[in-house]
């Protein structure tokens, strides 16, 4: 079936440890985003990519990075993760950038220790 | 704020009532969604309403739009257990740049009983 997948489901790093987690679609669709959802909040939108064009929130954290080899893959890479951004990261595609409805991934919960 | 503002942000109710969300926002919207979200899973997309409609149905969902008071509201009828879930509204508004992107609420967390 055509989904959005992404792994880990949970990934442990540790302080200041590099992490990258993935996203992959077979929707073939040409925006994707990703969120930060704490617990018990809002999912929050870090950045979204339309085709290869990136978009970044104005608060979002250098520390966050994204990365759009091709149409189907969106990596995060967290540069140097703190306690704060432990969190469910949300990957989410859409056929297009403009009123359309978005399809999640399960999501990856990140710990950091 | 542009995010949405949910109510009740927790509701419990017996298997076979009704259960009622409601949602506000602040600005000018496209149109506004409704997703589920299971607890420790990815968001599932439950229905659509444009800001030109007023109502929309989709099996037990009621999905209502005022954007003269800025809000909506979701009703799920006769619940389930299965329906124990939280629940976000998401206004999808544009942005200046020309590009659009889903606000979302805080959430309601629905608590259905057997």
């Amino acid at each position: 079936d055509a989904m959005v997948i992404q792994n880990p489901r949970y990934q442990v790093t540790q302080f200041g440890k590099p992490v990258t987690l993935s996203c992959s679609q077979t929707l073939n669709h040409n925006v994707m985003y990703w969120y930060q959802q704490k617990s018990s909040q809002a999912p929050k939108l870090l950045f979204h990519y339309y085709d290869k064009d990136f978009n970044n929130e104005a608060d979002t954290p250098d520390n966050f990075q994204s990365r759009r080899p091709n149409t189907s893959f969106c990596f995060l890479d967290i540069r140097s993760p703190g306690l704060g951004d432990a969190a469910m990261y949300l990957c989410a595609t859409s056929r297009d950038q403009t009123q359309e409805t978005q399809y999640f991934g399960p999501g990856t919960r990140l710990l950091v220790l | 704020s542009q995010q949405g503002e949910e109510d009740p942000q927790a509701l419990s109710i017996q298997e076979g009532e009704n259960a009622t969300m409601n949602c506000s926002y602040k600005t000018s919207i496209n149109n506004l969604q409704w997703y589920r979200q299971n607890s420790g899973r990815g968001l599932v997309h439950l229905i659509l309403i444009r800001s030109n409609e007023r109502e929309k149905h989709s099996g037990r969902l009621r999905v209502t739009l005022d954007t003269s008071k800025k809000s909506s509201s979701l009703l799920i009828t006769a619940s389930r257990a299965a329906d124990t879930a939280s629940y976000f509204c998401a206004t999808d508004t544009t942005f200046s740049g020309g590009y659009n992107k889903l606000i979302f609420g805080a959430g309601t967390r629905l608590a259905v009983h057997p």
